[in-house]
C-alpha cells in the first residue's frame, strides 16, 4: 500500500530563512511523489512532482523538493520565505497500480513570521 | 493553464434538500475528474472517481445513492448531495486530471452547510 508521512503538523519560520516542510514516505514500486499547496477556502494548488530523473525538483514559486530515496524523503524546501507562503502543504503519492488514486499526507501548516 | 472551477463556492441548504455541484476544467479536457471531502484540519478524503460517459467509481465507504457524480462531457462533472443532512457538512472539492499527464488540478472547492 501507498502511503506518506508528514510529521511536523505546524512550521514556523522568520521571513527570509529557509524553510522545510517534511514528507516521508512508503510505496511498493517506484515512488510518484507529488506536493501541493492550499490556502484557506482554496482547493490545492500543484506546486511539483517527482516521477524520475533528478533528485532535485524545481517548482512553482521558488519552491523545490528534495528525492531521497534511501531515507524514503521528499521534503519541501524554499531557500527564502515568504510571509505570503503561510499557507497549508501536502505531499501526496500517487499509487502504483491505479494511478488515478492519490494519497495525500495530513497536511503541514506552514507559518512565516514578518 | 490548467484550471479547474466550482460552483458554487459555498452554499447553505436545508436538512433533507439536494445540492448539486459543478466542477469544470477550463482550458483543458479532463477525461478524469475526482470528488474529495476535507473536513476541518485533515486531509483530502477521495470519494469517488468520475470518467467522462461511464459510471464513477466510489471509494468504499461512499454511498453512491446519496452522491450522486455525473461526467456529462470532458470538462464538466457534478456531484449532487442527495437529502442532505448536517453531517454532510463539508468542504467538496473537485479535481481533473489531462489525458497527457498524471497530475490533478484541484478546484477552488465548494463548503456545504447543510441546517
Amino acid at each position: 500500500a501507498q502511503s506518506v508521512a508528514q510529521p511536523e503538523d505546524q512550521v514556523n519560520v522568520a521571513e527570509g530563512n529557509p524553510l522545510t516542510v517534511k514528507c516521508t514516505y512508503s510505496v511498493s514500486g517506484n515512488p510518484y511523489l507529488f506536493w501541493y499547496v492550499q490556502y484557506p477556502n482554496r482547493g490545492l494548488q500543484f506546486l511539483l512532482k517527482y516521477i524520475t530523473g533528478d533528485n532535485l525538483v524545481k517548482g512553482s514559486y521558488g519552491f523545490e523538493a528534495e528525492f531521497n530515496k534511501s531515507q524514503t524523503s521528499f521534503h519541501l524546501k524554499k531557500p527564502s520565505a515568504l510571509v505570503s507562503d503561510s499557507a497549508l502543504y501536502f505531499c501526496a503519492v500517487r499509487d502504483w497500480g491505479n494511478f488515478n488514486k492519490f494519497y495525500f499526507g495530513s497536511g503541514t501548516k506552514l507559518n512565516v513570521k514578518p | 493553464g490548467a484550471v479547474v472551477s466550482q460552483h458554487p463556492s459555498w452554499v447553505i441548504c436545508k436538512s433533507g434538500t439536494s445540492v448539486k455541484i459543478e466542477c469544470r476544467s477550463l482550458d483543458f479536457q479532463a477525461t478524469t475528474m475526482f470528488w474529495y471531502r476535507q473536513f476541518p484540519k485533515q486531509s483530502l478524503m477521495l470519494m469517488a472517481t468520475s470518467n467522462e460517459g461511464s459510471k464513477a467509481t466510489y471509494e468504499q465507504g461512499v454511498e453512491k445513492d446519496k452522491f450522486l457524480i455525473n461526467h456529462a462531457s470532458l470538462t464538466l462533472s457534478t456531484l449532487t448531495v442527495t437529502s442532505a443532512h448536517p453531517e454532510d457538512s463539508s468542504f467538496y472539492i473537485c479535481s481533473a486530471r489531462p489525458a497527457d499527464t498524471d497530475t490533478q488540478y484541484f478546484g477552488p472547492g465548494t463548503r456545504l452547510t447543510v441546517l
